[in-house]
């Protein structure tokens, strides 16, 4: 099993409507989690982070299942600057480096 | 949020050559900092940590004597890139984190070799 493994996508929505994506993980010990965006050819950028069952950010949503080992980011109301691949990441206290899943390609159409 | 710069932003060279990459933090101390690659189409990476005054720690099937790594200050880590060849040809992210574990990135290194 892969380390992290996400939903390939791509995810082609309309403006306005809601997507969720699953990510899953392998190591039960990840105690936080992270949701980066990444736009093409560019370097990925914070989120959100996960430090207990979820976390709400405006219109982003992040939900833990430390049981099931996943975790999920729902975007409500997409907007078209929302295009974007979305990586998952649990953290690694250890060291601090990430382990990323593939990520999730996100197209919001007008 | 944290400010993480990489330089150059691209660079284009002919096989084997040498390019060193530049990562810094700006606004703050960074003790480690870490190494990604990015091939097309695929996720990010992690290639090696770099620690401040020792030596850079490597994931498994990357060449230390190929990546040169050193991180001679608090703020500064560079990768070097020795012999490139076109297989080498990758996007390079460095990224630097403060205590609470998020890491933040710097913008990237695109690099081609032809």
């Amino acid at each position: 099993r892969k380390e992290v493994e996400q939903d390939p996508g791509p995810f082609n929505v309309p403006e306005g409507a809601t997507v969720a994506f699953n990510c899953t993980y392998s190591n039960s010990a990840s105690q936080s989690f992270f949701w980066y965006r990444q736009d093409c050819r560019k370097e990925p950028k914070l989120l959100m982070s996960v430090y207990s069952s979820g976390n709400e950010d405006g219109r982003f949503t992040a939900q833990l299942n430390r049981a099931s080992q996943y975790i999920s980011l729902l975007i409500r109301d997409s907007k078209l600057s929302d295009s974007a691949t979305y990586l998952c990441s649990p953290g690694d206290t250890g060291r601090r480096a990430l382990t990323f899943g593939s990520g999730t390609r996100l197209q919001v159409q007008p | 949020g944290a400010v993480v710069s990489q330089h150059p932003s691209w660079v284009i060279c002919k096989s084997g050559t040498s390019v060193k990459i530049e990562c810094r933090s700006l606004d703050f101390q960074a003790t480690t900092m870490f190494w990604y690659r990015q091939f097309p189409k695929q996720s990010l990476m992690l290639m090696a940590t770099s620690n401040e005054g020792s030596k850079a720690t490597y994931e498994q099937g990357v060449e230390k004597d190929k990546f040169l790594i050193n991180h001679a200050s608090l703020t500064l880590s560079t990768l070097t890139v020795t012999s490139a060849h076109p297989e080498d040809s990758s996007f390079y992210i460095c990224s630097a984190g403060t205590l609470q574990e998020t890491q933040y990135f710097g913008p990237g290194t695109r690099l081609l070799v032809l």
